[in-house]
């Protein structure tokens, strides 16, 4: 299979500090990790592209020195919110695709999601 | 651009019942579509997905067809379980770095 998982699954934290979320895929290497924010009863919204070796591509509107992302490896990207603040609470999923990919038919490999809740 | 429309939920059906989500498309060039399933608190998984028009995807009694003359992309299920309550989200792909997701659509089975 294609396992993804995601440290914490859980998280509450004071507001003002910051919190790391890692994704690892387990057994395949991801070239490409994507960092997605979901609200309570809606989509996903797509934060940032994030590809090994390289600077996260962000989308629009999504602060890059707030939501700090780094793919150091095939198998490890990591999400910090620094400075968090209440608005930042969230169910953060990251996904990644497998290296030897890159045609339409890929579908990506989702992680389980880490709920973050900031007081 | 690319999107993705779903119909609004909750979709509520009792067990047993006949299930339609629909999904439509708007793509430049030839999308991959995909189904995807959200359990309360989890992540997402694949349902299915289909690449090329008038192929089926199926899995776990849910099937969806690829319509290319109509842009869309439906969920069925003949018989839907209380098991099967969950978020669908349809997707669509067109290569490069990023899937497209519509807005989910919630669904309860009612015992």
């Amino acid at each position: 299979g294609a396992v993804v998982s995601q440290h914490p699954s859980w998280v509450i934290c004071k507001s003002g500090t910051s919190v790391k979320i890692e994704c690892r895929s387990l057994d395949f290497q991801a070239t490409t990790m994507f960092w997605y924010r979901q609200f309570p009863k809606q989509s996903l919204m797509l934060m940032a592209t994030s590809n090994e070796g390289s600077k996260a591509t962000y989308e629009q509107g999504v602060e890059k020195d707030k939501f700090l992302i780094n793919h150091a490896s095939l198998t490890l990207s990591t999400l910090t919110v620094t400075s968090a603040h209440p608005e930042d609470s969230s169910f953060y999923i990251c996904s990644a695709r497998k290296a030897t990919s890159g045609g339409k038919g890929d579908e990506q490999y989702f992680g389980p999601g880490t709920r973050l809740t900031v007081t | 651009g690319n999107s993705v429309t779903q119909m609004e939920g909750p979709v509520t059906l009792s067990e047993e019942a006949f299930l339609t989500i629909n999904c439509t498309y708007t793509a430049t060039g030839y999308p991959s579509l995909f189904w995807y399933v959200q359990y309360p608190g989890e992540g997402l998984q694949l349902l299915l997905k289909a690449t090329k028009a008038d192929d089926k995807g199926s899995n776990k009694g849910f099937e969806a067809t690829y319509r290319k003359e109509t842009t869309s992309f439906h969920l069925e299920k003949g018989s839907v379980q209380v098991s099967d309550s969950a978020v669908y989200f349809c997707a669509l792909h067109t290569g490069g770095f990023k899937t497209i997701f519509g807005a989910g659509t919630r669904l309860f089975v009612k015992a």
